[in-house]
């Protein structure tokens, strides 16, 4: 069964950083790529980014481009996100997603979110 | 990147039929047949109920299905039935290679 367990949310003032954590487990981790969505209280759902498989490619939404960095390590079946800069609007519960097979293009599997808070 | 359309709230009595429209461009929707749909219960992580425009993953009732046309996608729901009730959002892939959500639809069962 796949597991993904987001942590590193909390509170942090503007201007702050956080890295955020995925633990993955029940799937072949370097097979898959993954992703960020982001959700707003009371609002809609946000792409953030992706990175594929094998790590070396990464793609932003605008809204982060340049403050926000995602990386994976194999070895330990983990998937991060570095925030910086971080502002009022970063507000929102973060989950982390598995992408389905290659060929496909949507996200099958996903953790139960993380929030984080920016607020002084 | 701005957002898909989809309506704010559709509803339906049980039983009934109802279509969520999702309204991107030739960057996004209209190109690509890479458009999947979620389905997210208050206070729960999102859940696909459609992927590549029109395929269902094992264990989505068969009630829901997708379609395109141009630059609009759609979910229809069969049947309508209570635990329908929840927000619906679409999300396409880009030619930035990114992906884009719509901006969510609430489905009321009447």
């Amino acid at each position: 069964e796949v597991q993904l367990v987001e942590s590193g949310g909390g509170l942090v003032q503007p201007g702050g950083s956080l890295r955020l954590s995925c633990a993955a487990s029940g799937f072949t981790f370097s097979d898959y790529a993954m992703t960020w969505v982001r959700q707003a209280p009371g609002k809609g759902l946000e792409w953030v980014s992706i990175i594929s498989s094998g790590g070396s490619n990464t793609f932003y939404a605008d809204s982060v481009k340049g403050r926000f960095t995602v990386s994976r390590v194999k070895s330990t079946k983990t998937f991060y996100m570095q925030m910086s800069s971080l502002r009022a609007e970063d507000t929102a519960v973060y989950y982390c997603a598995k992408k389905g097979p290659s060929g496909t293009a949507y996200f099958d599997s996903w953790g139960q979110g993380t929030l984080v808070t920016v607020s002084s | 990147q701005s957002a898909l359309t989809q309506p704010a709230s559709v509803s339906g009595s049980p039983g009934q039929s109802i279509t969520i429209s999702c309204t991107g461009t030739s960057s996004d929707v209209g190109g690509y047949n890479y458009v999947s749909w979620y389905q997210q219960h208050p206070g729960k992580a999102p859940k696909v109920v459609i992927y590549d425009v029109s395929n269902r993953p094992s264990g989505v009732s068969y009630r829901l299905s997708g379609s395109k046309s141009g630059n609009t996608a759609s979910l229809t729901i069969s049947g309508l039935q209570a635990e329908d009730e929840a927000d619906y959002y679409c999300t396409s892939y880009t030619s930035s290679s990114t992906y884009v959500f719509g901006t969510g639809t609430k489905v009321t069962v009447l």
